[in-house]
């Protein structure tokens, strides 16, 4: 079963940030946060990856608790091709598989 | 870049009748993933490979089986069909040797549909 848990769906505004939130109180010190999401009709797509510290990459950044049992993914500006179901998935590396949980829906609107 | 390719893209058979779906993986990298993906549900685990040898079972029925070739390309092969095998059917690959995260990518998937 997922590790995490997130809201169903949340909707923003085109060109506006967006915090999509998760939690994983039970990751352990070695695991690390991976953000996958599905475009419609298309395979899952990698966005962003942490362990400790915050992230930032072209797509996106990664806010990490100090606790480590939540974070949040920050997308800066949302365009209407972000809208996707967006996966954070408590990861323990090791070449192993990838478990899905159920994902945020986000809905962008113009 | 080079990405996933999976082959067929779209597949349509016949309850009890055999399937065979390839996957060919990223240049370079080592290892294999199928997911299962029902319809409305979340991307499910089924098998991977690495180096050619299974490395994690997930979920799989014992009638589908799938193997990693030489060229390191996989196939998922899945006999006695049933309706509730209709899904899309994704193969992601990963580089040992890329981040310590290993990122996954995955391929377009293969809608089966099973009548």
């Amino acid at each position: 079963d997922a590790k995490t848990t997130q809201p169903n769906s949340m909707e923003s505004n085109e060109e506006e940030p967006v915090h999509l939130p998760c939690n994983h109180s039970t990751i352990s010190g070695t695991d690390y946060i991976h953000w996958y999401r599905q475009l419609p009709s298309q395979g899952p797509e990698y966005v962003i990856h942490g362990l400790t510290s915050n992230v930032n990459n072209r797509m996106a950044s990664l806010a990490i608790a100090e606790d480590r049992k939540s974070s949040t993914l920050i997308l800066h500006r949302a365009t209407l091709r972000d809208a996707a179901v967006y996966y954070c998935i408590d990861y323990g590396g090791s070449q192993g598989n990838l478990i899905f949980g159920k994902g945020t829906k986000l809905s962008v609107k113009p | 870049a080079a990405g996933v390719i999976q082959s067929p893209r779209h597949l349509i058979k016949e309850k009890r009748e055999t399937a065979t779906l390839k996957c060919y993986p990223i240049p370079r990298h080592d290892t294999v993933y199928w997911y299962q993906q029902g319809p409305g549900q979340d991307p499910q685990f089924l098998i991977s490979f690495y180096e050619k040898m299974q490395s994690d079972k997930g979920s799989i029925p014992d009638r589908f089986s799938a193997q990693q070739f030489s060229d390191y390309h996989s196939e998922l092969n899945m006999s006695s069909l049933e309706l509730g095998d209709s899904a899309l059917y994704f193969c992601a690959s990963s580089s040992i040797w890329g981040s310590k995260a290993n990122e996954q990518f995955f391929g377009p998937g293969t809608r089966l549909t099973v009548l």
